[in-house]
This record gives C-alpha cells, sequence and structure tokens, in this order.
C-alpha cells in the first residue's frame, strides 16, 4: 500500500499570506502512461469534501486561482496564493496511480 | 445540477446491520464508478467501497471486507451499501462519492462530486 504522508499536521496562518502544504508518497505516483494521479480535497468544518486540483496541477470548475498544485515523483505540494477565511479547514491529498486507492492523514489550515 | 443525496444512517447495536441509499441525480449515473467513503469521527477520509458503472466488479477496503455489499440500480440512479456486522469502528460518517472515472482500474481521477453525508453510529 502507497503510503501518503502529509506535512504540517497543522497550519496556523494569517490572512492574506501564502500557505504551503507537502504531500509525499512512499512510491512514485507516475503511471505508465506519463501521467500523476495525485489529487488534493478540501473539507470545510462541517461540511462534505471537495476536489480542489487533480492530476498534480489541474484546478477543477470554480476553484480559485490562488490554490496551485506542484510536484513530480514522490513529491508534492498544494499552495495557497493568498489565504483567505473560506480557505480554512482540513486539506488531503489522494493518489490514483496505485491500488489500493490512498489518502494522506490531512493538513488543519486556521486563522491565526 | 449534480446531486447525491444518502439515507438510511441512524444508531444501531454492535453486530447489527444497517443499509445505506444514495439517491444520484444531474449526471448519466450508469457511466460512473460510484462509492462509499467514511469518515470517522475527527480522522481522515477512507475509502469503504467502489462499483463500477454496471455494477458488475466491486471492490472493498480490507477492513470492511466479508461485511459490507455494496451495489447499485441503474433504473433507479441509487447507490446502496448494506452493512452487517458492524462494529464500534465503523462509526462514522459515510459520504456517497461519484468518481471522475468511467473505468474500474487504475488510475484513478479521484472523487468530483460528493453528498452530504449520513451518520452511523454503532453502540455496544
Amino acid at each position: 500500500e502507497v503510503v501518503m504522508t502529509q506535512s504540517p499536521l497543522s497550519l496556523p496562518v494569517t490572512l492574506g499570506q501564502p500557505a504551503s502544504i507537502s504531500c509525499t508518497s512512499s512510491q512514485s505516483l507516475v503511471y505508465s502512461d506519463g501521467s500523476t494521479y495525485l489529487h488534493w480535497f478540501h473539507q470545510r468544518p462541517g461540511q462534505s469534501p471537495r476536489r480542489l486540483i487533480y492530476k498534480v496541477s489541474n484546478r477543477d470548475s470554480g476553484v480559485p486561482d490562488r490554490f496551485s498544485g506542484s510536484g513530480s515523483g514522490t513529491d508534492f505540494t498544494l499552495k495557497i496564493s493568498r489565504v483567505e477565511a473560506e480557505d480554512v479547514g482540513v486539506y488531503y491529498c489522494m493518489q490514483g496511480t496505485h491500488w489500493p486507492l490512498t489518502f494522506g492523514g490531512g493538513t488543519k489550515v486556521e486563522i491565526k | 445540477e449534480v446531486q447525491l443525496l444518502e439515507s438510511g444512517g441512524g444508531l444501531v447495536q454492535a453486530g447489527g446491520s444497517l443499509r445505506l441509499s444514495c439517491a444520484a441525480s444531474g449526471f448519466t449515473f450508469s457511466r460512473y464508478v460510484m462509492s462509499w467513503v467514511r469518515q470517522a469521527p475527527g480522522k481522515g477520509l477512507e475509502w469503504v467501497s467502489l462499483i463500477s458503472g454496471s455494477g458488475d466488479r466491486t471492490y472493498y477496503s480490507d477492513s470492511v471486507k466479508g461485511r459490507f455489499t455494496i451495489s447499485r440500480d441503474n433504473s433507479k440512479n441509487t447507490l446502496y451499501l448494506q452493512m452487517n456486522s458492524l462494529s464500534a469502528e465503523d462509526t462514522a460518517v459515510y459520504y456517497c462519492a461519484k468518481w471522475d472515472d468511467t473505468r474500474m482500474d487504475t488510475p484513478y481521477h479521484g472523487v468530483d462530486v460528493w453528498g452530504q453525508g449520513t451518520t452511523v453510529t454503532v453502540f455496544s
């Protein structure tokens, strides 16, 4: 099983400041087709999760461009260029390259 | 609008059974892989089971294999999860989830639509 490790566990941020979340996989997430199936989800308090980014760097429809994803192989990053109040909650990475599918443990973003 | 509406959660005694349902609308239900993803109180996300668009292939996490059964009725645009031999470890919010995939094989693009969740509480 591919283990997904996120850091930090908790991330206090100041409104308007950038934030960065790391996700590391125990194996390369490059699939045989050359693509990398690493996705990011956001779960606001009391709400269902929502996919933000798919295949490392592709934003889902309606996702603000202050969110960006990057990385390759086993190391990935989700960045928020300027944190807004609605960005609080827990962020999860998930790999879809290997079976079984696995999620990271989550990073909780809160406002300082 | 794409929607998933779960029902069937509740309080159940350990060893008991429960059946969850998920009514889907706004998309061609039979085309997509569907699943149940759960979240224990204060914990992260855990996929429980996946089912192919036609319903002929299913996958289960090791934690529920042999106890849970996923199924779908494409004529009713409804997904089900039959849960037997429930234990306290099954206490969680269960989300119905539409995967952004029409094939039941890796690679997977992840869940692009989530339901609002239904709570299952198992007591002893």
